[in-house]
């Protein structure tokens, strides 16, 4: 059974910095292309970054590029985000997601975690 | 960057009814269209990819259909167990985007 498990979310003030961990078990993780998408409080879903399998190609979204770091270690089958100069509207659900693909080219979702929540506020 | 866009944003009706949910996309993204269900409280739920391919598991009520910028999303007689929010999503190229979602609620 696939899992993916999410850690290092919480409260932060505005500038501050985060890690957030995603812990994969159930499949051969470097087998896959790995994101993070997140969801505002009762807005939709937004993608923030992939990493394909091997880290050969890596990609963010506007609204995060030079704030955050997509990285992942097959070694111990988890995927990693470090955000730095966190703002009020990074506030959101961040869920990590495994690809149907190994590469990072066509990004499509087959496997969700439960979401881990992050909370920018002074 | 392509725009996805959603129609309606937001629909009701009744159990049994044949409920559609179209998207367009900005530019034409060939058949590389997905569609998810997120279920309130819950995680988002791949039920379509390729536009017309149901992912394992998915019931046959659901259907994709559609090509270069139209697509379409059809449940063929809707469940008390589908409302969700629905949301399309293109991954014909990085960065993938979202439609903004429609709500769907049994009347």
């Amino acid at each position: 059974e696939v899992q993916l498990v999410e850690s290092g979310g919480g409260l932060v003030q505005p500038g501050r910095s985060l890690r957030l961990s995603c812990a994969a078990s159930g499949f051969t993780f470097d087998d896959y292309a790995m994101h993070w998408v997140r969801q505002a409080p009762g807005k939709g879903l937004e993608w923030v970054s992939g990493i394909s399998w091997n880290s050969g190609s890596i990609g963010y979204a506007d609204s995060v590029k030079g704030r955050f770091t997509i990285s992942r270690d097959n070694a111990k089958n988890s995927l990693y985000l470090q955000m730095n100069s966190l703002r009020a509207e990074d506030t959101a659900l961040y869920y990590c997601a495994k690809d149907i693909n190994s590469g990072y080219d066509w990004p499509l979702f087959d496997y969700w975690g439960q979401g881990i929540l992050v909370t920018v506020s002074s | 960057d392509i725009q996805m866009t959603q129609s309606p944003s937001s629909l009701s009706a009744s159990v049994g009814d044949r409920v559609t949910i179209t998207c367009r996309a900005s530019q034409g993204i060939s058949n590389y269209l997905a569609w998810y269900q997120q279920k309130p409280g819950k995680v988002p739920k791949l039920l379509i990819y390729a536009a017309s391919t149901l992912q394992s598991g998915v019931p046959s009520r659901f259907s994709g259909s559609g090509s270069g910028t139209d697509f379409t999303l059809t449940i063929s007689s809707l469940q008390p167990e589908d409302v969700a929010t629905y949301y399309c999503q293109k991954y014909n190229s990085a960065p993938p985007t979202f439609g903004q979602g429609t709500r769907l609620e049994i009347k």
